[in-house]
């Protein structure tokens, strides 16, 4: 089992639309979580981090954490065309400040 | 404005040769680290150093090796190179005592290895 998993898409939606992005994690004792977009060809940027269960919102962005679950997601909502990028979880495991990423979701809006 | 920047960012060269990626930041932040990109792979992290007189290896460092030279300057070398080596590599830094962990990415090298 992969530490970070991601399906890796693509995940298609039309314009308007909430894009819904998900990642599961296997250390139970993680503590901070991060999506980053990455346009192709470019490097990853940080859209949000989340530490607490429950919802983050940031403009038309919303992370939602269940550590329960081992489970954090990212929410897009009026989804644009510029929207489109490939999105990677990255987790911050118990021990040290290392982030361990996943293999990210690509996400293609349609116009 | 306070960067990460990273030299060359294209390069092709042949199996066996001894390949040097460098990467400098002005952003005075203490850690830096190195990941691969593979497709569908994400990013996996090579080496990290938390200051200059520290080196540790990530979860695929065989094949690869390391220099601090400075706060703001840390070498990733290819000692031999091999086609599976090509991929994408991105140099990333963090500042230790921030209060959110982010880590910023240069630009990228994109290695090829034929």
């Amino acid at each position: 089992q992969k530490e970070v998993e991601q399906n890796s898409g693509p995940l298609s939606v039309p314009e308007g639309a909430i894009a819904s992005l998900n990642c599961t994690y296997s250390d139970r004792g993680s503590q901070s979580f991060f999506w980053y977009r990455q346009y192709s060809g470019k490097s990853p940027e940080l859209i949000m981090f989340i530490y607490s269960n429950g919802d983050k919102e940031d403009g038309r962005f919303t992370a939602q954490l269940n550590k329960a679950s081992q489970y954090v997601s990212l929410l897009i909502r009026d989804s644009q065309p510029s929207d489109s990028a490939t999105y990677l979880c990255a987790v911050n495991k118990r021990a040290g400040n290392m982030l361990t990423f996943g293999g990210g979701t690509r996400l293609m809006v349609k116009p | 404005d306070a960067d990460v920047t990273q030299t060359p960012r294209n390069r092709i060269t042949k199996t066996g040769k001894r390949i040097m990626l460098e990467c400098s930041q002005t952003k005075g932040h203490d850690r830096m680290y190195w990941y691969r990109q593979d497709p569908g792979l994400g990013l996996r992290l090579i080496y990290y150093s938390f200051d200059v007189k520290d080196i540790n290896k990530g979860e695929i460092s065989d094949g690869y090796s390391v220099s601090r030279q400075a706060q703001a300057k840390f070498s990733l070398s290819l000692e031999s190179a091999i086609p599976n080596q090509t991929a994408l590599y991105f140099c990333a830094t963090s500042l230790g005592l921030a209060a959110v962990y982010e880590q910023f990415f240069g630009p990228g090298t994109r290695l090829t290895v034929l």
